[in-house]
């Protein structure tokens, strides 16, 4: 039974560029989760996702960041403009039901903003 | 603002001997408390979840709760150098959508 799987695992991208990282969550799983681990940081819940809705963005910054998870698909966290700071590691989890539900992280992907 | 503080470590205990862990949490109303473990560069790693006041174990995991005293830990039994990461303590706080709260995490080192 294939695990959260995230791609890319490594982004690259100069400041003003946009990143889109992609999370397919585990089988049979329909709950998604999006945390952010910036250096020698906790990591820091941004948005959790059901099919084709938003439960709670209450951690994602008010600009430049949006998330979707359609009914066909992957989830997709989506940064426009990135800048330095946006620099970090971040992990998609996923539950099969919603919470107090387990969740379990993906490999994350980490992203570099030059 | 809703809060879990472990200590930072790093923790260094002997091959063989237990490895206890702490954290506390700020929000009363917290019913659902995990721990993960996270190897450097890699992703966190449940082992264990605990809901009740008590113990729970899991091999030679012990997870306890105290609700009254916001406290939860983590014991390792008979600690191994692979035993040897950060250990998150990770709280769904109550009257949220179910997002965790992390610690910052406790960095164990297991010396052979």
């Amino acid at each position: 039974n294939a695990g959260v799987m995230q791609n890319p695992r490594h982004l690259v991208r100069r400041r003003g560029q946009e990143a889109r990282l992609r999370c397919s969550p585990m089988k049979g799983h329909s709950h998604v989760y999006w945390y952010r681990q910036l250096p020698e940081e906790g990591l820091k819940f941004m948005v959790y996702l059901q099919k084709e809705n938003i439960i709670d963005e209450s951690g994602m910054p008010k600009e430049r960041f949006s998330a979707e998870f359609p009914k066909e698909g992957p989830s997709i966290l989506r940064i426009q403009q990135v800048v330095r700071g946006d620099s970090a590691a971040y992990f998609c989890a996923s539950s099969q039901q919603g919470p107090p539900e387990t969740q379990y992280f993906g490999p994350g992907t980490r992203l570099l903003v030059l | 603002q809703k809060e879990v503080e472990q200590n930072s470590g790093p923790l260094s205990v002997p091959e063989g001997a237990i490895a206890s862990l702490n954290c506390t949490y700020s929000d009363r109303g917290s019913q659902s408390f995990f721990w993960y473990r996270q190897y450097s560069g890699k992703s966190p790693e449940l082992i264990m979840s605990i809901y009740s006041n008590g113990d729970k174990e899991d091999g030679r995991f012990t997870a306890q709760l105290n609700k009254a005293s916001q406290y939860v830990s983590l014991h390792i039994r008979d600690s191994q150098p692979s035993d040897s990461a950060t250990y998150l303590c990770a709280v769904i706080a109550g009257g949220s959508q179910g997002n965790l709260i992390f610690g910052k995490g406790t960095k164990l080192s297991v010396k052979p």
